[in-house]
């Protein structure tokens, strides 16, 4: 079954402590992205990569770092997690140059107390 | 810049009727992509169609289909014969060429009850 798939899908931790949010993809799709989901600001998109070892920033990057070591996982690191990034994220993963598809991960709901 | 406008925050629906979602859209590429997303209360986003720019015909997916009106700019989600478990978010998307970057711009959703 073609799946994007994101683990832990419920994280709550406390300020500073260095977490990973893993992201894979069996669908052998160049392109993953990284999202952010608050109320009232909609989707956001974090960071991206189109292949193995090329990344680069979204539009809310900060606080955020990723790598792209094999072209099934695109982990999401948060070095020293901040309140403001309690939110809700989504891997993604899609074809690059105008594909028609663009599957999303079921969600990872982080808690930075 | 890209945008996505969806004018309708919320709906009810009774069950079996059809439903239109609106989206209207603004880019100056000639060349995009236009998807829909439905997010039930469990959080995941589940893609259901999507329309490229160039395409002559409407996309259909089972119930799914999408008007696309090229001249207006608006991609509406129609959902025939609508079902209790159509109740949930859906979220218009569009994707414009960005240098192989090809996020998706959103728009704020519209959430769907479905009426028994």
């Amino acid at each position: 079954e073609a799946q994007v798939t994101q683990n832990p899908r419920y994280l709550i931790t406390v300020t500073g402590k260095k977490l990973t949010v893993t992201c894979s993809q069996n669908m052998n799709h160049e392109y993953m992205s990284w999202y952010r989901q608050d109320p009232g600001l909609g989707l956001r998109q974090i960071y991206y990569s189109m292949n193995v070892e090329v990344t680069d920033k979204g539009d809310v990057p900060e606080g955020y770092k990723v790598s792209r070591k094999e072209k099934r996982n695109f982990p999401l690191i948060l070095e020293s997690p901040s309140p403001n990034q309690t939110s809700l994220y989504f891997c993604a993963s899609g074809q690059l140059a105008g594909g028609n598809e663009q599957f999303f991960g079921p969600g990872t709901r982080l808690t930075v107390l | 810049a890209q945008k996505i406008t969806q004018t309708q925050p919320g709906m009810f629906v009774q069950e079996k009727e059809a439903v239109t979602l609106d989206c209207t859209y603004d880019t100056s590429d000639p060349s995009y992509g236009l998807f829909w997303y439905k997010q039930p209360s469990s959080g995941e986003m589940i893609f259901l169609i999507y329309q490229g720019s160039y395409d002559q015909q409407n996309a259909t997916e089972g119930r799914y289909s999408l008007n696309f009106q090229k001249a207006r700019k608006s991609a509406n989600l129609v959902i025939s014969a609508s079902q209790l478990g159509d109740s949930a978010m859906y979220f218009c998307a569009m994707r414009a060429p960005n240098f192989g970057n090809e996020k998706l711009t959103f728009g704020t959703g519209t959430r769907l009850t479905i009426i028994p």
